[in-house]
C-alpha cells in the first residue's frame, strides 16, 4: 500500500507569491490533516478534511487555505507569502475514525525569500 | 483547551544508556489519547504508540517502554540501551476523545541525539 504522497518535495518562493502544495493520502484514507514544523513552534495544526469538508481549523490567518477532493486528495493554500511562513508542511491522513493515529507524508519544505 | 509540554529541547547520550523522554499534557476531557512520533532525520513522522485515558497499563516494546502517570498528567517514553538509530526528534501529542474535533495536538518535540 502506497503512503501519504506530497509534492513537491521542496519549494522556493518570494515574499507576496502565493503557492499550492498537493497530498496525496493513503488508499481508503478519508481525512487529511496538514501541519506546519517549525524549529521554533514544532508541529501546528493548521486544518483537517474529511469527506470534503473542513472538519477542524488550526489558529492561523485566513492566507492559508485548503480543499479536498472527491478521491480524498487534497491541496493547500497559502497566500501573500511572508518570510514567516518558510517551514516544513506536513500532511498526514488517517481513515476518519474519531482518535485515530495519523499517517504522514514526507513533507515539503518550502522557503520564502 | 487541551495542551502537550516537551521540556526537553534536545538531549544527548552516549549509545547503550538509557533516556527518558518527558511529556507533560493538559486536558478537560475525561477521554482523551496519547500518543508518539518518531521524526527521523528524513523527515517523515513514524507512529509509536496511542494510548487511551483509561488504560494506565505500562507498556514496553522490545527497547521502548512508556510510563502513562494519570495523576501527574505524564506520558514518558524510555528507550533502553539506545542505539543511534534511535536519534530523531520525538513528539508527544494529545487528542480530546469525546471532542467532536478530536484534532490531535503536538508538543514542539524533543530532539534526541546518540552518540556512538
Amino acid at each position: 500500500k502506497a503512503g501519504v504522497t506530497q509534492t513537491p518535495r521542496y519549494l522556493i518562493k518570494t515574499r507576496g507569491q502565493q503557492v499550492t502544495l498537493s497530498c496525496s493520502p493513503i488508499s481508503g484514507h478519508r481525512s487529511v490533516s496538514w501541519y506546519q514544523q517549525t524549529p521554533g513552534q514544532g508541529l501546528q495544526f493548521l486544518f483537517e478534511y474529511f469527506s470534503e469538508t473542513q472538519r477542524n481549523k488550526g489558529n492561523f490567518p485566513g492566507r492559508f487555505s485548503g480543499r479536498q477532493f472527491s478521491n480524498s486528495r487534497s491541496e493547500m493554500n497559502v497566500s501573500t507569502l511572508e518570510l514567516g511562513d518558510s517551514a516544513l508542511y506536513l500532511c498526514a491522513s488517517r481513515r476518519g475514525e474519531k482518535n485515530e493515529k495519523l499517517f504522514f507524508g514526507s513533507g515539503t519544505q518550502l522557503s520564502v525569500l | 483547551a487541551q495542551k502537550v509540554t516537551q521540556a526537553q529541547t534536545e538531549i544527548s547520550v552516549v549509545e547503550k544508556e538509557d533516556v527518558t523522554l518527558d511529556c507533560v499534557y493538559e486536558t478537560r476531557d475525561t477521554t482523551y489519547y496519547l500518543f508518539w512520533y518518531k521524526q527521523p532525520p528524513s523527515g517523515e513522522l513514524v507512529f509509536l504508540i496511542r494510548r487511551n485515558s483509561f488504560d494506565e497499563q505500562n507498556e514496553i516494546s522490545g527497547r521502548y517502554s512508556w510510563n502513562f502517570q494519570k495523576s501527574t498528567s505524564s506520558f514518558n517514553f524510555t528507550i533502553t540501551a539506545s542505539q543511534v538509530v534511535d536519534s530523531a526528534v520525538y513528539f508527544c501529542a494529545l487528542s480530546e476523545g469525546t471532542n467532536r474535533d478530536d484534532k490531535i495536538i503536538f508538543g514542539k518535540g524533543t530532539r534526541l541525539h546518540i552518540l556512538p
